[in-house]
């Protein structure tokens, strides 16, 4: 168990450009969590996949936002036309669907500094 | 929707003395369940302890534990002798069982600084 990756740790980028961020899962887990975290609150619910399949899609998730995890492993979130407002960090977590608790396990996020 | 309540923005205590946490939640399910997480400066997230809600015995976790009452919606954290490596942001979150699609809510956290 290698824990959840995230890459890269931290992205400065010029106000309308694109970002992606990519997230590495345990291996083992099919679901999939992306959060968003700003300064002294706590991480806010982006999307989530269980495999390959988005479920579910915060209204925080706005057009300029898309994920994916085309083969039910790894993930990537992109942020197209970057604003101000998107610098945060990025927050991967995975778990396992099994039967009882599965909490997940949060990545070490991607800090986002949009200038 | 749930909502978690954190009203201690920060908290300080010393070293070895025993600190409570605060959390409160709103929720019209039944079945959920409750944790907390740490966050070192490292930022990474680390899970404290967890509480099944149909489990009256609180959790409990070496040096941690919590106070689970659940007509109140309270779910409180004490960390007991505690230590330097404690200092981090602790947030409260609330997970439904349906199945984990809505993820964790989570509070606004506090931030507990151990002194030496």
């Amino acid at each position: 168990d290698t824990g959840v990756s995230q890459n890269p740790r931290h992205k400065i980028t010029k106000r309308g450009q694109n970002v992606t961020f990519r997230c590495d899962p345990i291996s083992e887990h099919n679901r999939l969590y992306w959060y968003r975290q700003t300064l002294g609150q706590g991480p806010e619910f982006l999307t989530y996949f269980q495999n390959e399949a988005q479920l579910e899609k915060s209204r925080l998730l706005s057009d300029r936002f898309s994920a994916e995890r085309p083969k039910g492993s790894f993930s990537t979130l992109e942020i197209q036309r970057t604003e101000q407002g998107d610098s945060a960090m990025y927050l991967c977590a995975s778990s396992s669907s099994g039967q009882g608790i599965s909490p997940l396990h949060f990545g070490n996020g991607t800090r986002l500094t949009v200038t | 929707a749930q909502t978690v309540t954190q009203s201690q923005p920060e908290m300080s205590v010393q070293e070895a003395e025993t600190v409570t946490l605060s959390c409160t939640y709103d929720t019209s399910e039944n079945n959920y369940y409750l944790f907390w997480y740490k966050q070192p400066p490292s930022r990474q997230m680390i899970l404290v302890i967890r509480q099944e809600a149909y489990k009256q015995q609180n959790a409990t976790e070496n040096r941690f534990s919590v106070n689970f009452q659940k007509a109140a919606k309270s779910f409180s954290l004490k960390i007991s002798d505690s230590q330097l490596g404690d200092t981090a942001m602790y947030f409260c979150a609330f997970m439904n069982a349906r199945g984990g699609a809505d993820g964790l809510t989570f509070g606004k956290g506090t931030h507990l600084i151990i002194q030496p």
